[in-house]
């Protein structure tokens, strides 16, 4: 079955640690994309990566990093640099094209705490 | 810039009550819009959506309509059941970004 594949389900970091959440799918999607949720708020889009080897920030990419190698791939990491990486992060892709009308698929989502 | 709006929640209804989620939004251009359901633990799935103005997306028992005039997207459903309990999302995408724009949830919790 085709689908996103989000790894791990929880993670731990320690202070100064740096930590990366992997994100594969199968659906020979284009797009892809990093959401991080927090409790009672809206999705907020960390980076987005509209084809292989090019990504952009979103609205909250300070303390965060990605690559985008491989078309199927778009692993995210959460530097030290972000003081305050405890939340939910959601990782989906997309067909690009449709003039925007193409809905995004969605991952089961890793949850990040703090040691 | 764009922006989508929904109601606050918590809501609480019993089963086979009518369900209405109130969404509002601000965009450039022509967005489509989307509604998304996530169930506790889980990422979001898609629900329905609509391209266009006047147009109804439906889904299980789920409806909503493209309002140009309004600006609005709302959420119903004639008959809840408790497996309707979730957390859901209105959003728009807009063609020259290709990027989700989400309201902030609306949980609802549906009691037998």
């Amino acid at each position: 079955d085709g689908g996103i594949t989000q790894s791990p389900k929880y993670l731990f970091r320690k202070e100064g640690q740096n930590v990366t959440l992997s994100c594969e799918q199968n659906l020979n999607h284009d797009a892809m994309y990093w959401y991080r949720q927090d409790p009672g708020q809206g999705l907020r889009l960390i980076y987005y990566s509209q084809i292989v080897n090019d990504f952009q920030k979103g609205d909250i990419a300070e303390g965060y990093s990605v690559s985008r190698e491989k078309k199927e791939s778009f692993p995210l990491t959460v530097t030290s640099a972000q003081k305050n990486p405890t939340a939910f992060y959601l990782c989906a892709s997309s067909m690009q094209g449709g003039g925007g009308n193409q809905p995004q698929h969605f991952g089961d989502g890793t949850r990040l705490s703090i040691l | 810039g764009n922006s989508v709006t929904q109601m606050e929640g918590p809501v609480t209804l019993s089963e086979e009550a009518f369900l209405t989620i109130n969404c509002t939004y601000t965009a450039t251009g022509y967005p489509s819009l989307f509604w998304y359901v996530q169930y506790p633990g889980e990422g979001l799935q898609l629900l329905l959506k609509a391209t266009k103005a006047d147009d109804k997306g439906s889904n299980k028992g789920f409806e909503a309509t493209y309002r140009k005039e309004t600006t609005s997207f709302h959420l119903e459903k004639g008959s809840v059941q408790v497996s309707d309990s979730a957390v859901y999302f209105c959003a728009l995408r807009t063609s020259n970004t290709g990027k989700l724009i989400f309201g902030q949830g609306t949980t609802l919790q549906v009691k037998p």
